[in-house]
């Protein structure tokens, strides 16, 4: 039982490529979140998923896109890297009235 | 708009003492509250989570409140020691069937000296 898993833990990235920011859980949660962290700012929303099929924008969606086909994996795609998408990103699961479960982090540096 | 504030953002106490964290948040009406630890570099961590219809919880030295017609929470952490430093940060669950949302405050940096 490995939680919830992130990877890769560190990339960078020039500006205008693109990449894709895998989490897995094995934790059969219904809800999964995608979150970003920047230095004294706490954990934005980015997009969250009830389900799989299911999925809607959080508090700052824009340059971002997700899916989730299955219930296990929650993949967050960065389609035109900027450098404000430099960040610590967090991917999260989660069941009904139970408590939260992170990943890492993915360290994220757009140049 | 549900608006989640810590208060302090930092604190330094030295070890032994007792503590409180603030959460505060702007729209009561919130399915349940967690609290969660983050040490440098690493993930979140649960602390404790209260449902709405529960007034504390508690685990070990950590003791967490919420009253929700005020739109507070606080974490209480007793004989504090040098491991308990992280940053603590508080988030408040809106449940709404497909609108299941977990909004973070920004957090408390707490430094226990030896």
């Amino acid at each position: 039982n490995a939680g919830v898993t992130q990877t890769p833990k560190f990339r960078i990235l020039k500006i205008g490529q693109s990449m894709t920011l895998q989490c897995t859980q094995d934790m059969n949660h219904n809800y999964m979140y995608w979150y970003r962290q920047d230095p004294g700012m706490g954990l934005k929303l980015i997009y969250y998923s009830v389900g799989a099929g299911i999925t809607d924008k959080g508090e700052v969606p824009n340059g971002y896109n997700v899916s989730r086909s299955t219930t296990e994996d929650f993949p967050l795609r960065l389609e035109l890297a900027a450098p404000s998408q430099t960040s610590v990103y967090f991917c999260a699961g989660q069941s009904l009235n139970t408590e939260a479960f992170f990943g890492q982090g993915t360290r994220l540096t757009v140049v | 708009k549900q608006e989640v504030t810590q208060i302090p953002a930092a604190l330094s106490v030295p070890e032994g003492e007792n503590l409180v964290l603030n959460c505060s948040f702007t729209d009561s009406a919130i399915y349940n509250l967690q609290w969660f630890r983050q040490d440098p570099g690493k993930g979140l961590t649960s602390l404790l989570l209260i449902q709405s219809s529960q007034r504390e919880q508690t685990s070990g030295r950590l003791n967490a409140s919420l009253d929700k017609s005020s739109g507070r929470s606080t974490l209480y952490i007793a004989a504090s020691q040098p491991g308990d430093s992280a940053t603590y940060l508080c988030a408040v669950e809106k449940y709404g069937g497909a609108t299941n949302k977990l909004i973070f405050g920004t957090g408390t940096l707490l430094a226990v000296q030896p």
